[in-house]
């Protein structure tokens, strides 16, 4: 059970958007429409942010969004904001092997 | 508003079992699926298995033959015993809950996490 692949590090001014991508196989982001995504400030654990691809919890702002194209999902973060820097996780599952998370991506705020 | 709490040792020895456990506060045990999910310090995160309110498990595969998760819904709580553990299994611990609603992989509500060091 491999990493799903994610950029190390992303970065944008503020207003901007920026996009994460993350990268799998079709055993997992290919076959199954159950990415997730998650933002984790330092020393705090992860937030839900998009559930199913594209579908945002309760209280998630709008600027963030979620897409999927074959083997790929990505995470649109726009009107880029300073409390947008943290890490960002994706997250899919993949069948008898459960659930797999990406590397994960810095996001930095100029 | 439902609160994950983790709890157990901060520090196991080498070739030992590391216990922790998790307490659901405000909120029902069962529909859900709950989750273990770890993180060695200052890498990423890594799912490590859940148990559905039926009993039923699913484990990371890397970590299947060591791994064993409970559920103890007389005290509104579930647990985790990872054995033979080494330095790599130092991490940060989280439970989290997965709602079958939100499809499998999307975890609503996290612990704030315990920390884990492995070392004699």
């Amino acid at each position: 059970q491999s990493a799903l692949t994610q950029p190390a590090s992303v970065s944008g001014s503020p207003g901007q958007s920026i996009t994460i991508s993350c990268t799998g196989t079709s055993s997992d982001v290919g076959s199954y429409n159950f990415v997730s995504w998650y933002q984790q400030h330092p020393g705090k654990a992860p937030k839900l942010m998009i559930y199913e691809g594209s579908k945002r919890p309760s209280g998630v702002s709008n600027r963030f969004s979620g897409s999927k194209s074959g083997n790929t999902a990505s995470l649109t973060i726009s009107g880029l904001q300073a409390e947008d820097e943290a890490d960002f996780y994706c997250c899919s599952y993949a069948g008898i092997s459960g659930i797999v998370f990406g590397t994960g991506t810095k996001v930095t705020v100029l | 508003q439902v609160q994950l709490q983790e709890s157990g040792p901060g520090l196991v020895k080498p070739s030992e079992t590391l216990s922790l456990t998790c307490t659901v506060s405000g909120g029902s045990i069962s529909i859900y699926y709950w989750n273990w999910i770890r993180q060695p310090p200052g890498k990423g995160l890594e799912w490590i298995g859940y148990i559905y309110n039926s009993g039923s498990t699913d484990y990371n595969p890397s970590l299947k033959s060591r791994v064993t998760i409970s559920l103890d819904t007389s005290k509104n709580q579930f647990s985790l015993k990872l054995t033979s553990v080494t330095a790599a299994d130092t991490a940060i611990y989280y439970c989290a809950r997965l709602p079958p609603a939100y499809g499998y992989g999307a975890m609503d509500v996290w612990g704030k996490g315990t920390t884990v060091t492995v070392s004699s």
